[in-house]
C-alpha cells in the first residue's frame, strides 16, 4: 500500500522560497505506471494542480506557476520535492503530494494523496 | 485552461435522500472526469473515475454519469458518513483542473 508524506516548513516569509518534500513508501517513484504530483488547496483558488513528474523524471508544470516552480527528485531516497520562489500571501495553502495513475492519459486520476501540509506565507 | 463549473456549491439534505451534483466543463472532455470526496481535515479521496466507474471499495450508493461537457454525481441514499465536500476533476488536458466543490450538509 503506497503512502505519501509531505514535509517542510509551515511558515515562509513573503518573497522567500517555499520548499517541500514528499516521501513515498510502499512503492517506487521510478515505477513507469505512475506520475507524481503536487496539488495545493486554498480558500481563494480551491484545488490547484501544480506539476507532475514522470517515472523517468520528465516534468510538466501548471503554466500559471511555471515561472516560479521547480520539481525535483531523489530516487535513492524515493522522494520528490517542490520549490516555489517569490511567495506571497496568495501562496498560503494546504500542499498535497499525490500519485497520478496512468492509463488512457498520462495521468488518469490522483490516488492516493498525502495528508497535506499547511504552508502559511507571512512575515 | 478547462474550467469546471460545479453546482450547487452547498447542499443540505437528510439521511436517505437522493443527492445530485453536477459538473460542467468549458470544453468537451469526453469522459475524462473524476469525482473525489474530501472530509474535514483529510485529503481528497477518489470515488469515481472515467465519469462513471466506481473505485474499488466505494459503496454502490455513489454513481456518476455523463460525457462531453455535462456530468452528474449521485448519492442514492445519503448516509451520515457521506458528509463531505465533493469535487470533480478533468484530466483531458493540462493543466488538470478541479471544480470548486459541493459541500454536503445534513
Amino acid at each position: 500500500q503506497v503512502q505519501l508524506q509531505e514535509s517542510g516548513p509551515g511558515l515562509v516569509k513573503p518573497s522567500q522560497t517555499l520548499s517541500l518534500t514528499c516521501i513515498v513508501s510502499g512503492g517506487s517513484i521510478t515505477d513507469a505506471n505512475y506520475y507524481w504530483s503536487w496539488i495545493r488547496q486554498s480558500a481563494g483558488k480551491g484545488l490547484e494542480w501544480i506539476g507532475r513528474m514522470s517515472a523517468s523524471g520528465s516534468i510538466d508544470y501548471n503554466p500559471s506557476l511555471a515561472s516560479r516552480v521547480t520539481m525535483s527528485r531523489d530516487t535513492p531516497k524515493n522522494q520528490f520535492s517542490l520549490r516555489l520562489t517569490s511567495v506571497t500571501a496568495t501562496d498560503t495553502a494546504m500542499y498535497y503530494c499525490a500519485r497520478g495513475v496512468s492509463g488512457r492519459k498520462l495521468i488518469n486520476w490522483f490516488d492516493p494523496w498525502g495528508r497535506g501540509t499547511l504552508v502559511t506565507v507571512s512575515s | 485552461d478547462i474550467q469546471m463549473t460545479q453546482s450547487p456549491s452547498s447542499l443540505s439534505a437528510s439521511v436517505g435522500d437522493r443527492v445530485t451534483i453536477t459538473c460542467q466543463a468549458s470544453h468537451d472532455i469526453s469522459d475524462y472526469l473524476n469525482w473525489y470526496q474530501q472530509k474535514p481535515g483529510k485529503a481528497p479521496k477518489l470515488l469515481i473515475f472515467d465519469a462513471s466507474n466506481l473505485e474499488t471499495g466505494v459503496p454502490s450508493r455513489f454513481s456518476g454519469s455523463g460525457s462531453g461537457t455535462y456530468f452528474t454525481f449521485i448519492i442514492t441514499s445519503l448516509q451520515p458518513e457521506d458528509i463531505a465536500t465533493y469535487y470533480c476533476q478533468q484530466y483531458d488536458d493540462l493543466p488538470y483542473t478541479f471544480g470548486r466543490g459541493t459541500k454536503l450538509e445534513i
